[in-house]
């Protein structure tokens, strides 16, 4: 079974940077898995930020990106902002990209 | 700017099947550009991708719930469906319905709605 593994929790300073991963429990994440990455709010539908691994949805402000560190994906936020306190979900598509499998999610906290 | 809008029972007995509908409204939904697919959230925990259609019908569904999901689109009344059979408690959380282009994008999501499994 495929498992895709994100930090549970994370925190970083107003202004400061910080990068979440999400990885696969059995192998590396590759741009052939189309890494994407989503923002939620509580009570809110998620929002896209970044696709294709480092192509930022419109409107998404440029201190976020994306990239493969290594054998995972990786959302960057740069210059943290308290309103960036939200949880942050990856996905990656499988199976040819007919099969969708999300993270757990991480909780930032900006503090 | 396309917009999506989930209908459907808020509360579903158990062994019963849930129904959705996700109602396309600004965009077509015959276009060869893009899936249109479920995604849930059962409450305090993660996403969870259900599957996705294209207008022409393939459907593409997670593994682990192929055997109690179907998902129908109506390009008449601009409409896609969910169905899923024999719900547990478990089957409990918000269902998004959502727009998706190939390269991993998702670039519309309904608002959500929350669905109950409760005798």
């Amino acid at each position: 079974q495929t498992v895709v593994t994100q930090e549970p929790s994370f925190s970083v300073s107003p202004g400061g940077t910080v990068t979440l991963t999400c990885g696969l429990n059995s192998g590396s994440v590759s741009t052939s898995n189309y890494p994407s990455w989503y923002q939620q709010t509580p009570g809110q539908a998620p929002r896209t930020l970044i696709y294709s691994t480092n192509t930022r949805s419109s409107g998404v402000p440029d201190r976020f990106s994306g990239s493969i560190l290594g054998n995972k994906a990786a959302l960057t936020i740069t210059g943290a902002q308290a309103d960036d306190e939200c949880d942050y979900y990856c996905a990656l598509c499988m199976g040819g990209g007919t099969h969708w499998v999300f993270g757990g999610g991480t909780k930032l906290t900006v503090l | 700017q396309v917009q999506l809008q989930e209908s459907g029972p808020g509360l579903v007995k158990p062994s019963a099947t849930l129904s959705l509908t996700c109602a396309v409204s600004g965009g077509s939904i015959s276009s060869s550009t893009y899936f249109w697919g479920w995604i849930r959230q059962p409450p305090g925990k993660g996403l969870e991708y259900i599957g996705f259609i294209y207008y022409s019908g393939n459907t593409y569904y997670n593994p682990s719930l192929k055997s109690r999901v179907t998902m129908s689109v109506d390009t008449s009344t601009h409409q896609f469906s969910l169905s899923l059979t024999s719900v547990t408690a478990s089957d409990t959380a918000v269902y998004y319905c959502a727009r998706a282009v190939a390269g991993g994008l998702i670039d519309q999501w309904g608002q959500g709605t929350l669905v109950t499994v409760s005798s």
